[in-house]
């Protein structure tokens, strides 16, 4: 069965230090790994996807197939990347995504 | 808004009654998926429609129902309610079906 960990509920860091929120998959065949984030009274939106290979925000996340792992990263986390990020997974384009728990960000000033 | 619209925004109910949750989705949109978020639980899926048919089905309760009408808004029904079902009930929308979702508010249900 496809799973999708975030091992970190919630992850404080500094302004201007580096942010990684791990992520942690398991599935055997080829997935799609996503990044979704809501902040503040904000709804749910995607923030990156692993096959567009994009920056988005300044968050980066590479799809490692070994580690089975998707971790999002940022080198200099800012106040406004205050959010909850969830970490979601398809074993194809038309699947409906599997969630994990998320992580909440808090960047401090 | 050619967004996602969800009503109600709450709901608040007793045990055994039954609700009908709304979603209209984006303009142009085919997909609508059900989620369901728990406390401490993820975002779990529960139903997608694809054009008026259903795609796929993930862990629903009998008890719950959905559909997909022609104008494409979805309504999910829950019944004989629990408890535990109180949650945060979203719909999401795409357009292909390629799990690039935009969200609704969610509509939140609590069961006393």
């Amino acid at each position: 069965a496809q799973r999708v960990t975030q091992p970190e509920k919630l992850l404080s860091v500094f302004k201007g230090a580096p942010v990684e929120l791990k992520c942690n998959y398991s599935y055997s065949g080829s997935p799609e790994l996503f990044w979704y984030v809501q902040y503040s009274r904000q709804r749910l939106q995607l923030l990156l996807r692993h096959i567009s290979r994009e920056s988005i925000k300044g968050f980066t996340a590479d799809l490692n197939k070994g580690e089975t792992s998707f971790h999002l990263k940022k080198p200099f986390a800012q106040e406004e990347d205050s959010a909850m990020y969830y970490c979601a997974l398809s074993h194809s384009g038309n699947t409906p995504l599997v969630f994990g728990k998320g992580t909440r960000l808090s960047v401090i000033a | 808004d050619s967004g996602v619209t969800q009503t109600p925004k709450h709901l608040i109910t007793a045990t055994g009654q039954r609700v009908t949750l709304r979603c209209s989705p984006r303009s142009g949109d085919l997909s609508v998926y059900w989620y369901q978020q728990s406390l401490d639980q993820g975002l779990q899926f529960l139903i997608q429609y694809y054009n008026g048919e259903e795609r796929a089905k993930g862990n629903i309760l009998e008890r719950f129902s959905a559909q997909q009408f022609p104008d494409l808004h979805s309504e999910l029904n829950l019944s004989s309610l629990e408890l535990g079902d109180s949650a945060l009930y979203f719909c999401a929308s795409s357009r292909t079906g390629a799990n690039v979702l935009t969200f609704g508010a969610g509509s939140r249900l609590t069961v006393l």
